[in-house]
């Protein structure tokens, strides 16, 4: 069954410092996207990064990139110069197709991230 | 802008009175869903749409209903909301193919039904 583990609960950063959020995943389907979403204490999900299975090279966008090591199973979101507005729940999540057609989407815990000026 | 558009924000309602939380996108998705996040649950797929007139149920879709009459226009009804529906409600849509699964978020729905 597909399953996605974030084993910290909670990080802490200074601001302007780099970070490491980890993701691991388990499926047996060879098709399926790797997403980070990002939830302030507004409660939107705000999408951040996305990356496919097949994809050669890790996703990046602006201060996010996501450290896909698809052997290892593990897609780590990786932020680079932190900022205050960062503070947040950050959710790592898979999607695949089932036979239905249907997307199934999965998500793990959470961490919550707080930034320290 | 690309934007998944959902209303309202907020809303209280009370047992047993129909309500209908709207949720449209403006790129040409042909893939929707609705999804509802409770602590210590993480988000759990109600319905989604593989395209215009082609719904189906998710995970938990006991108390909802969808239509997709246009593509761009996904709306949740709930017909007769009891207290347990009162949640955090994401709608969510996608191209919808294999090699493009970006899933792009509204702002999310809190629902509290008393």
């Amino acid at each position: 069954a597909q399953k996605i583990t974030q084993t910290q609960p909670g990080m802490f950063v200074q601001e302007k410092e780099a970070v490491t959020l980890d993701c691991t995943y388990d499926t047996s389907d060879p098709s399926y996207g790797l997403f980070w979403y990002k939830q302030p204490s507004s409660g939107e999900m705000i999408f951040l990064i996305y990356q496919g299975s097949y994809d050669q090279q890790n996703a990046t966008e602006g201060r996010y990139s996501l450290n896909f090591q698809k052997a290892r199973k593990s897609a780590n979101l990786v932020i680079s110069a932190s900022q205050l507005g960062d503070s947040a729940m950050y959710f790592c999540a898979m999607i695949w197709a089932m036979d239905t057609g249907r997307r199934a989407l999965t998500f793990g815990s959470g961490t919550r991230l707080q930034v320290q000026p | 802008e690309a934007q998944v558009t959902q209303n309202p924000r907020y809303l209280i309602t009370v047992t047993g009175k129909k309500l209908t939380v709207t949720c449209s996108q403006n790129m040409n998705h042909e893939y929707m869903s609705w999804y509802r996040q409770d602590p210590g649950l993480g988000l759990r797929q109600i319905y989604y749409s593989m395209n215009v007139e082609v719904t189906d149920k998710g995970d938990v879709p006991e108390g909802y209903k969808v239509s997709r009459k246009e593509k761009r226009n996904f709306p949740l009804i709930l017909e007769s909301p009891s207290p347990n529906q009162t949640s955090l409600y994401f709608c969510a849509s996608s191209l919808g193919r294999v090699e493009n699964e970006k899933l792009f978020f509204g702002s999310g729905t809190q629902l509290s039904v008393l």
